[in-house]
């Protein structure tokens, strides 16, 4: 059973480029998080996500950004015009429905680290 | 809203000494609560969760963490370390009695074990 998949794992954009990110979560999974991590900064939610659905975009810079997890295919964070503050590793997690998202444990990918020029 | 602190960047331990991770969190209900370990250039990994029950909870790799409502704390213990314990760890909690299903993770506690 594959676990969560990240792609690309390494992205590079010059500022003012379009940085498009790729989730598949585990398979039988249905719950998708984005989170974004900084050095010295943790940890930080951007988006929650169900199929089709935007559940909590709390997190999530009001321009720029978006995400979308499609009834088929992998989930996508979008940046759009990056900025140097964009470059992070951007990590996804999956969970799956039911009382297995309740327990709120999730599985993680390996990330996908953007660096803005 | 939830919260979690990781009072310490950085903790130093001495091969087969027992080690303690700190964590204390904020939340309105019940809360249920994690711990997480990142190496170097990879993901989070689960390594244990309290949700109800026992206050001593068991986990991966010869982890250990205790509960402790009244002093807010689920701190992360080991009772021999090893060198390849050296790694980032994150205690996460989320709010158990309904709402978000979102958790919140602390800035993380850099473990580093010497030989």
């Amino acid at each position: 059973n594959a676990g969560v998949m990240q792609n690309p794992r390494h992205l590079v954009r010059r500022r003012g480029q379009e940085a498009r990110l790729r989730c598949s979560p585990m398979k039988g999974h249905s719950h998708v998080y984005w989170y974004r991590q900084l050095p010295e900064e943790g940890l930080k939610f951007m988006v929650y996500l169900q199929k089709e659905n935007i559940i909590d975009e709390s997190g999530m810079p009001k321009e720029r950004f978006s995400a979308e997890f499609p009834k088929e295919g992998p989930s996508i964070l979008r940046i759009q015009q990056v900025v140097r503050g964009d470059s992070a590793a951007y990590f996804c997690a999956s969970s799956p429905p039911g009382t297995g998202a309740s327990t709120g444990e999730l599985f993680f990918g390996e990330g996908s680290r953007l660096t803005v020029l | 809203a939830q919260s979690v602190a990781q009072p310490e960047d950085q903790v130093n331990v001495a091969e087969g000494n027992p080690l303690t991770v700190k964590c204390t969190y904020s939340v309105s209900g019940n809360p249920y609560l994690f711990w997480y370990v990142q190496y170097p250039n990879r993901g989070l990994q689960f390594l244990l969760k309290y949700i109800t029950g026992d206050n001593l909870v068991k986990g991966s790799y010869g982890f250990e963490a205790e509960f402790n409502k009244s002093q807010t704390s689920f701190h992360l213990k080991k009772p021999s370390a090893l060198v390849s314990d050296s790694a980032l760890y994150f205690c996460a909690v989320r709010d158990g009695t309904g709402g978000s299903y979102i958790p919140t993770f602390g800035r993380g506690t850099s473990l580093i074990v010497h030989p």
